[in-house]
């Protein structure tokens, strides 16, 4: 069964502290897709990235980076020099054709509070 | 571009009343749509999702229901609220399977 582990339920952080929250999947297939969102307080879910399973290459965008691993079944998501607006609540999540392709299994999410 | 738009973006119900959520894409045509809700703390749990019109899959039993009258339009609904209806209602959409999803604002919805 498809499975999404946030293992870190809060973490505080200084402002520009870097941070990193990790991300543990499982899945019996070999196509599948993984996602992170973002909930700021207002609530709404803002997409940030999809990676493929075929794709391991690491993405940076600004400030954003993603570690993929599949040999540790792990997608991290890395904030460097963190500031007080990327205090949210993060989602990864996965979907896969065992799944339903058109369905998103979610992790329980990592609340991130950046202080100055 | 794309929006999906959500009312009402608060709602506060006694129990046993009716309810109706809906759900609404622009600027793009037979989505895939959802319907989540957050209960408090921040679990996501998929209630509904349809790949068109008047196709419906229930992901788990309750007291709601769904309904997809046009393409970009998806209603929630319930004909008794019962308390642990309360929550954070998300609709998303999508463009085929696989692909990201994107988030409408929600309605918090409190059943007294």
């Amino acid at each position: 069964a498809q499975k999404v582990t946030q293992a870190q339920t809060e973490i505080s952080v200084v402002e520009k502290e870097d941070v990193t929250l990790d991300c543990v999947y499982e899945t019996r297939d070999t196509t599948y897709y993984l996602f992170w969102y973002k909930q700021p307080p207002s609530g709404e879910l803002v997409f940030l990235i999809r990676r493929n399973s075929f794709d391991e290459q690491n993405e940076i965008s600004g400030r954003y980076s993603w570690n993929f691993q599949k040999s540790t079944s792990s997608f991290n998501f890395t904030i460097t020099a963190s500031q007080v607006v990327d205090s949210a609540v993060y989602f990864c999540a996965l979907s896969d054709f065992t799944g339903g392709g058109n369905k998103l299994t979610f992790g329980t999410g990592t609340q991130l509070k950046v202080e100055l | 571009s794309q929006t999906i738009h959500q009312w009402p973006a608060t709602l506060v119900q006694p129990v046993g009343s009716p309810l109706s959520l809906e759900c609404t894409v622009e600027g793009t045509s037979n989505p895939n749509l959802y319907w989540y809700r957050q209960a408090a703390g921040r679990g996501l749990q998929l209630l509904f999702y349809s790949v068109g019109i008047g196709q419906i899959s229930s992901e788990v039993p309750q007291n709601l229901s769904a309904s997809r009258p046009q393409d970009r339009q998806f209603i929630l609904s319930s004909k008794k609220l019962l308390l642990s209806d309360s929550g954070f209602y998300l609709c998303a959409w999508s463009r085929e399977d696989y692909n990201e999803q994107f988030f409408g604002p929600g309605t918090r919805l409190t059943v007294l």
